[in-house]
């Protein structure tokens, strides 16, 4: 069975600074995807990023970036010049093909100014 | 380009009574997940449906829960009899099921039990 542990329930940067927040996870197969989901006051779950466990190459979106050590079963998220809007709940998971999504607990993350 | 929707977005029910929550997925897909999230809590897997099947339920509780796809329309969840415990946000989340799989979320349905 698959498990997606976060360890941090919260953490927090000054604005313009750097965060990042861990995952670490179980899995028996060998094709699988990472992601980190955003989860902002109105509750929407808003995709941050992607990562197939076959690419080595660390997935990338703008401020926001992936450290994947597959070995070590770590899939940590960055995010870079922290922005006030970034102040959220931030879910990592694991999922294969079509498969469901299983989440982690979530690390509430606050900007400060 | 619409996302997912749900509806209705808040829903009040007093013990006993039946909870419907409705989800239409993206345009182009035809793969429905549905989650539920207990307060302070992750979400966690009900039920995947691609049209007129039930793909996997695992997650599903045994009794008082049910989902469907049909051909036409959107997808439901159905709690009957609800209870206390079933307050949560339940999300829909959608794919296209074509490979690479990325799973779009609808903006939930917050159900409170009284």
């Amino acid at each position: 069975a698959q498990t997606v542990t976060q360890s941090q329930p919260e953490m927090s940067v000054q604005e313009a600074e750097t965060v990042t927040l861990s995952c670490t996870y179980d899995t028996s197969e060998s094709d699988y995807y990472l992601f980190w989901y955003k989860q902002p006051p109105s509750r929407q779950m808003i995709l941050v990023i992607r990562q197939e466990a076959y690419k080595q190459q660390n997935a990338t979106e703008n401020r926001f970036s992936v450290n994947f050590q597959k070995a070590a079963k770590s899939f940590s998220l960055k995010i870079s010049d922290s922005q006030l809007g970034d102040a959220a709940m931030y879910f990592c998971a694991s999922g294969m093909d079509t498969d469901k999504l299983i989440f982690g607990t979530g690390t509430r993350l606050q900007v400060f100014p | 380009n619409a996302g997912v929707m749900q509806n209705p977005r808040h829903l009040v029910r007093r013990r006993g009574q039946e909870a419907r929550l409705r989800c239409s997925p993206m345009k182009g897909h035809s793969h429905v997940y549905w989650y539920r999230q207990l307060p302070e809590e992750g979400l966690k897997f009900m039920v995947y449906l691609q049209k007129e099947n039930i793909i996997d339920e695992s997650g599903m509780p045994k009794e008082r829960f049910s989902a469907e796809f049909p051909k036409e329309g959107p997808s439901i969840l159905r709690i009957q009899q609800v209870v206390r415990g079933d307050s949560a946000a339940y999300f829909c989340a959608s794919s296209s099921g074509t490979g690479v799989e990325t799973q779009y979320f609808g903006p939930g349905t917050r159900l409170l039990v009284l």
